[in-house]
């Protein structure tokens, strides 16, 4: 079975500071990757994937990650963050069933910005 | 927001009454999801449908039950709410390309049970 672990719950950064956000995975099979984060009092949206080729894929609000398979994992990054990145994100694995992609979610890490 | 549409966006009841949130899209995509999201846990998948009147449950799927009798609702029912199901249920389209397909999620259901 496919595991998602994000290594840290909360992450407090000051603005323009960088910051890494820490997921590691288990599965046996090729994967699909992914980065989603959900700002407050809203649903979940795609951050960025990875799917195949090239192994660091980047957003286009600045954020990055890199697919390392000999580490099973997909660290987010960025080099300066700002007040609107304050959110929680979570990293998650996909799971083919019957044509269905099932995601299995990381248990969420809460970045917080201070000015 | 590719068009999902959840209801209640809000609801809270007491134990043991029956509840049904329901997901609304307008786009025709085959696959569609239920998670429930709750602190430390992530998302959880509930239940999942591949096509009309086919669904398939997920992790979490006691005391849950689904239906899709058409292609653009799906429904998820709780037979007899306990304060477990206390949660915010998030309902999921499959979108993008086959084999490597994008989760796009509406905007929550957020469940009180009392």
């Amino acid at each position: 079975a496919q595991s998602v672990t994000q290594l840290d719950s909360q992450v407090p950064v000051f603005e323009e500071a960088p910051v890494e956000l820490r997921c590691n995975y288990s599965s046996s099979v090729s994967v699909y990757l992914f980065w989603y984060v959900q700002y407050p009092n809203q649903g979940l949206q795609l951050l960025l994937k990875y799917l195949s080729g090239s192994t660091l894929v980047e957003s286009i609000n600045g954020f990055e990650a890199e697919f390392n398979k000999s580490q099973t994992s997909f660290h987010l990054r960025k080099p300066s963050v700002h007040i609107s990145d304050t959110a929680e994100y979570f990293c998650a694995v996909s799971q083919a069933i019957q044509g269905a992609q099932k995601l299995v979610f990381g248990q969420g890490t809460r970045l917080t910005i201070n000015p | 927001d590719a068009g999902i549409t959840q209801s209640p966006r809000h609801k809270v009841t007491e134990t043991g009454t029956p509840v049904t949130l329901r997901c609304h899209q307008t786009e025709n995509h085959r696959y569609m999801y239920w998670y429930r999201q709750d602190p430390g846990h992530g998302l959880r998948l509930i239940h999942y449908s591949y096509g009309v009147k086919d669904t398939d449950k997920g992790e979490v799927s006691d005391g849950y039950s689904v239906s899709r009798s058409k292609t653009e609702d799906f429904l998820l029912t709780l037979e007899s709410a306990t304060s477990s199901q206390t949660s915010v249920y998030f309902c999921a389209i499959s979108t993008g390309a086959s084999g490597a397909n994008v989760l796009t999620f509406g905007a929550g259901s957020r469940l009180t049970v009392l």
